[in-house]
């Protein structure tokens, strides 16, 4: 079956280390994206990649890295300059971003990050 | 700018019970309109959309939305709930003056089916 996969589903920072959150999707979309969620606060965009080699940041880059080299990867790297990162992070994707009215985003079951 | 307000944070209900969960938008451009749902610890699924057309939608586990464009409303609805709806719902709003297609989330709505 086609889908998103994100790992691990769990992960622990310590103070100052940088950590990277994993996902690959099978489903031949363009167009990928990741989203914090706090509780109370409803998901909130990253960054987003429309076509490999390209990516954009969305509200609350700041503190975040991403690269897309491979369709279906776009690994997400949460740097020690992200004072607050505790959050559970689900990535998505769909067709393309122009056709997400056709389309709408298909989820992974999310990674929860932790300070250690 | 697009925003979404979910009216409610929490909504207790008893099974077999009717419910409602209330979306807001604010869009100065043609919007299109979805439900999720996320269960604990997991992604989020759709539950339905309204593209256009017919106000009314019907989506999966027997839900359904009325989008309503006066009142800038897209109200999820379920006539009887079971406890297996317990979960938090999503409105979210795509379709921007810059067309990136990119979906802006209300703050979600806890859904507490009692027995």
């Amino acid at each position: 079956d086609g889908g998103i996969t994100q790992s691990p589903k769990y992960l622990f920072r310590k103070e100052g280390q940088n950590v990277t959150l994993s996902c690959e999707q099978n489903l031949n979309h363009d167009a990928m994206y990741w989203y914090r969620q706090d509780p109370g606060q409803g998901l909130r965009l990253i960054y987003y990649s429309q076509i490999v080699n390209d990516f954009q940041k969305g509200d609350i880059a700041e503190g975040y890295s991403v690269s897309r080299e491979k369709k279906e990867s776009f690994p997400l790297t949460v740097t020690s300059a992200q004072k607050n990162p505790t959050a559970f992070y689900l990535c998505a994707s769909s067709i393309n971003i122009r056709r997400v009215s056709d389309q709408p985003q298909h989820f992974g079951d999310g990674t929860r990050l932790s300070i250690l | 700018a697009q925003s979404v307000t979910q009216l409610d944070s929490q909504v207790p209900v008893f099974e077999e019970a009717p419910v409602e969960l209330r979306c807001n938008y604010s869009s100065s451009v043609s919007v299109y309109l979805f439900w999720y749902v996320q269960y604990p610890n997991q992604g989020l699924q759709l539950l339905l959309k309204y593209l256009s057309g017919s106000t009314l939608v019907k989506g999966i586990n027997g839900f359904e939305a009325e989008f309503n464009k006066s009142q800038t409303s897209f109200h999820l609805r379920k006539p009887s709930v079971h406890i297996s709806d317990t979960a938090e719902y999503f409105c979210a709003v795509s379709g921007d003056s810059s067309n990136t297609g990119k979906l802006i989330f209300g703050q979600g709505t806890t859904l507490q089916v009692k027995p």
